[in-house]
């Protein structure tokens, strides 16, 4: 099956600031891949498909990019309600896999 | 919009049988989409176990194949999963998801339900 790899883990920032993130995919997805966000006590909620496409009610500042086997989220100036997990998805590939997410906290 | 919401015993003995159901609202469980389980182990990544679709074909996870059963109920709008013979790797955060119009993509989630197994 197909590994993703996501990094940091964990990244500590300030609101306001840009940041990037990691998936890395061990074989090529093409551009198959999800982007979520996932909040405590709340439901995932899907971000990104198709690696760039930005899913219904979330704002410009969320960007996905890449393709085959490594993809960024890009989330452009941190605001206070962008504090959450994320994970990456490939559903390019049977049986699908997910990335160990990347914890966004306030530094 | 669409709801789902998981629902099941949250303490399951070892050797035995964890049984949960995933209500759908603001969408027909007849629609052309695939209707998902995952689950997250604590500490671990996500799993994908497995679909099934409104005719009822369904796919596995070949790593849990052997111990799932994804089934859907149409009357009730809801669909259900069985994994037999639990053990303590077992215990997780177990979440129902809707792949909308079958691309592959997981548009709408449960917030999910712990499920631990212990005697």
């Amino acid at each position: 099956e197909v590994v993703m790899t996501q990094s940091p883990s964990t990244l500590s920032v300030s609101p306001g600031e840009r940041v990037t993130l990691s998936c890395r995919a061990s074989q090529s997805v093409r551009n198959n891949l999800a982007w979520y966000q996932r909040k405590p006590g709340q439901a995932p909620r899907l971000l990104i498909y198709d690696a760039s496409t930005r899913a219904t009610g979330f704002p410009a500042r969320f960007s996905g990019s890449g393709s085959g086997t490594e993809f960024t989220l890009t989330i452009s100036s941190l605001q206070s309600e962008d504090f959450a997990i994320y994970f990456c998805h490939q559903y390019n590939n049977w049986p699908n896999t997910f990335g160990q997410g990347t914890n966004l906290d306030i530094k | 919009q669409v709801q789902l919401q998981e629902s099941g015993p949250g303490l399951v003995k070892p050797s035995g049988t964890l049984s949960l159901t995933c209500g759908v609202s603001g969408d027909s469980i007849n629609n052309s989409n695939w209707w998902t389980w995952v689950r997250q182990p604590p500490g671990k990544g996500l799993e994908w176990i497995g679909e099934i679709y409104p005719s009822g074909s369904t796919n596995y996870n070949p790593s849990l194949a052997s111990r799932v059963t994804i089934s859907i109920d149409r009357p009730k709008n809801q669909f259900s999963l069985r994994l037999s013979s639990v053990a303590a790797p077992d215990t997780a955060v177990y979440y129902c998801a809707r792949n909308g119009g079958s691309y592959g993509r997981l548009d709408f989630w449960g917030q999910g339900t712990l499920v631990t197994v212990s005697s």
